[in-house]
């Protein structure tokens, strides 16, 4: 069955530099959740799209913004990257707002 | 704050034996819990979840227990096997019965020996 994609698996930036994750899906899955996990944490939510608008908003610095586009693929991007941003983010999918969550493998992000 | 609290962040079971692993919350709004399991270099794979109006919910080897008045769940697994060694995450969320965005506890690593 298809699984939410998550590109890139791997990224390297340095500090004030910008970074752009990229969610795809499960197909007909209509919303989108972005989670932050930092080392030896617990994934922390960060923002949410139902139907390409913003549903809900968790701990998500300014320097970040997301977008869900007409394709229900999302975009989390990154500006002013800091050291302390380096972590793995999710990104759940699922099939109605507040349905189960489906999540990616997660993009490794280091900040160099 | 932490509002949902895995206290053991380890255990380590027997082949055939019962896996138990627990989760407390702090915040009485929350009204869906779900386990997820980690396997290294993947993202969290959902297991099983329980609404606030039930008090048990079984899925093949897995049951969650919630107990509302004790704000605590848990997660039996009979018989365990080598293959359910990863890390467990309890998840709550409140949105009226659904789901909504979710707040994890930090995880137990969870150990199956042959």
């Amino acid at each position: 069955a298809a699984g939410v994609i998550q590109s890139p698996r791997h990224l390297i930036k340095e500090k004030r530099e910008t970074a752009t994750l990229k969610c795809y899906p499960i197909p007909r899955h209509d919303t989108v959740y972005w989670y932050q996990q930092g080392p030896g944490q617990d994934p922390q939510f960060l923002i949410s799209f139902y139907e390409k608008m913003q549903s809900d908003k968790g701990s998500i610095p300014d320097r970040f913004s997301a977008q869900q586009f007409s394709d229900y693929h999302s975009e989390l991007n990154m500006s002013s990257l800091e050291l302390g941003d380096s972590a793995l983010y999710f990104c759940a999918s699922s099939p109605r707002e507040f349905g189960t969550q489906y999540f990616g493998p997660g993009t490794r992000l280091l900040v160099l | 704050d932490q509002q949902v609290k895995q206290n053991s962040p380890s255990l380590s079971v027997q082949e055939g034996r019962i896996s138990i692993l627990n989760c407390d919350y702090t915040n009485s709004m929350f009204d869906y819990f779900l386990w997820y399991k980690k396997y290294p270099a993947e993202g969290p794979t959902f297991l099983i979840s329980i609404s606030s109006i039930k008090d048990k919910n079984e899925d093949g080897r897995f049951t969650v227990f919630l107990n509302k008045s004790a704000k605590h769940l848990s997660l039996h697994i009979v018989p365990s096997q080598p293959g359910d060694s990863a890390v467990y995450f309890c998840a709550a969320s409140y949105h009226g019965g659904s789901q909504g965005n979710l707040i994890f506890g930090k995880g137990t690593k969870l150990s199956v020996k042959p």
